[in-house]
């Protein structure tokens, strides 16, 4: 079984300064791994995803995230956030080979301000 | 192509009341997902279509509970004898079944259910 830990449920930042969103994973099998935003009443939209290759992952918006195998770490940064990237922000993991459902940590939220 | 959507947005009902809500997904998708999402928490699978063969159903999915996907287009999940403790968004993903974009899943708005 696989499970998700980011471990900050909110995280406060002011704009234009860099943030990171911490998210560690737990599987007995190789996994594939995502980063996921939800704007307030919208569904969940795709920031990036590692599937393999390199380690550092661009995504939309300026996002990355690096996988760290050897510590089962993906976390999310943005050297300079914007209000606009106030969200929640969820990662998941799917086991690689399956049919892909996607397993999610609880969120973190992150509140930018002026 | 206008993405997955879901109807209706919000649903209303009193406990013991059935419930339907559908998910259209995005056109050439032959894979289709159902999650539930309560306050607070990250979205919890329900089950996988691939086409319209239901493939898995998590143990969430109590008898209650019933989806169907005929002919491998839109998707219905039913709610029979409401209780409270369904009051949740429930979200539609589809993804297609091609290589590396089998991984892409695309999500719906969601319908949020609230039971009274």
């Amino acid at each position: 079984a696989q499970s998700v830990t980011q471990l900050d449920s909110q995280v406060p930042v002011f704009e234009e300064a860099p943030v990171e969103l911490r998210c560690n994973y737990s599987s007995s099998v190789s996994v594939y791994l995502f980063w996921y935003v939800q704007y307030p009443n919208q569904g969940l939209q795709l920031l990036l995803k590692y599937l393999s290759g390199s380690t550092l992952v661009k995504g939309i918006n300026g996002f990355e995230a690096e996988f760290n195998k050897s510590q089962t770490s993906f976390h999310l940064r943005k050297p300079s956030v914007h209000i606009s990237d106030t969200a929640e922000y969820f990662c998941a993991v799917t086991p690689s080979g399956g049919y892909n459902k996607l397993i999610f940590g609880a969120g973190t939220r992150l509140a930018v301000h002026p | 192509d206008t993405g997955v959507s879901q109807n209706p947005r919000h649903k209303i009902t009193k406990r013991g009341q059935n419930v339907t809500f559908r998910c259209d997904p995005i056109s050439e998708h032959n894979r289709l997902y159902w999650y539930r999402q309560t306050l607070g928490q990250g979205p919890e699978f329900l089950t996988y279509f691939q086409n319209e063969a239901q493939l898995e159903k998590s143990r969430l999915l109590s008898d209650r509970f019933s989806a169907e996907r005929p002919k491998g287009s839109f998707s219905t999940l039913e709610i029979q004898r409401t209780e409270q403790g369904d009051s949740a968004m429930y979200l539609c993903a589809s993804s297609l079944d091609r290589d590396r974009f089998s991984y892409e899943q695309y999500f719906g708005p969601g319908t949020r259910l609230t039971v009274t």
